[in-house]
């Protein structure tokens, strides 16, 4: 149980384009979703909490309207990258909280590539 | 300013040896605490953690140890498996915020 999938798993995309990265929870509710930014060898770092049904808070530093964040259910959250640069090529990992439990649980991981 | 400290950056152990992680904190707000294994391109995966209310949780070949006085904490696997290489993660969170804070990651090698 406590399965969260994010998809695609890699992505390449052209400077300027729009890319979105899917979170979701197979077999448990989350109301909060959590998108988290890793560069090689460097920390996870939290980029947004993302509440069903409401807004996204965001971490300091992190641009709203670069990193859209919609959670329009309780067992999806959707990261969009909207006109990525390639300094935006990162391993973007989600992780979902259990309704009821209160664990969280990490995808897989997305890795995207500007060129 | 990095408020989870894990300072090295890579930990070589021979199989069946202990092997110890280190993790220092900053934020005395942080009273809950996790350690993550990762592999690369996967998410991290849940190893164990620790409330600060208590000082060591037990969990298998797995005892996370917390010194709230020193702000440190540390992860202790015996025996050591070649399973066990790995990054390890330790993180953080308090009250009131969900997300967690991470530290920059230990690389543990177990050597046969």
């Amino acid at each position: 149980g406590a399965v969260v999938s994010q998809h695609p798993s890699r992505v390449i995309c052209k400077s300027g384009t729009s890319v979105k990265i899917e979170c979701r929870s197979l077999d448990f509710q989350a109301t909060t979703m959590f998108w988290y930014r890793q560069f090689p060898k460097q920390s996870l770092m939290l980029m947004a909490t993302s509440n069903e049904g409401s807004k996204a808070t965001y971490e300091q530093g992190v641009e709203k309207d670069k990193f859209l964040i919609n959670h329009a259910s309780l067992t999806l959250s959707t990261l969009t990258v909207t006109s990525a640069h390639p300094e935006d090529s990162s391993f973007y990992i989600c992780s979902a909280r259990d309704l009821y439990s209160y664990e969280q649980y990490f995808g897989p991981g997305t890795r995207l590539t500007v060129t | 300013d990095q408020q989870v400290k894990q300072n090295s950056p890579s930990l070589s152990v021979q199989e069946g040896r202990i092997s110890i992680l280190n993790c220092d904190y900053t934020n005395s707000m942080f009273d809950y605490f996790l350690w993550y294994k990762k592999y690369p391109a996967e998410g991290p995966t849940f190893l164990i953690s620790i409330s600060s209310i208590k000082d060591k949780n037990e969990d298998g070949r797995f005892t996370v140890f917390l010194n709230k006085s020193a702000k440190h904490l540390s992860l202790h696997i015996v025996p050591s498996q070649p399973g066990d290489s790995a990054v390890y993660f330790c993180a953080a969170r308090y009250g009131g915020a969900d997300g967690l804070t991470f530290g920059k990651g230990t690389h543990l090698i177990i050597q046969p």
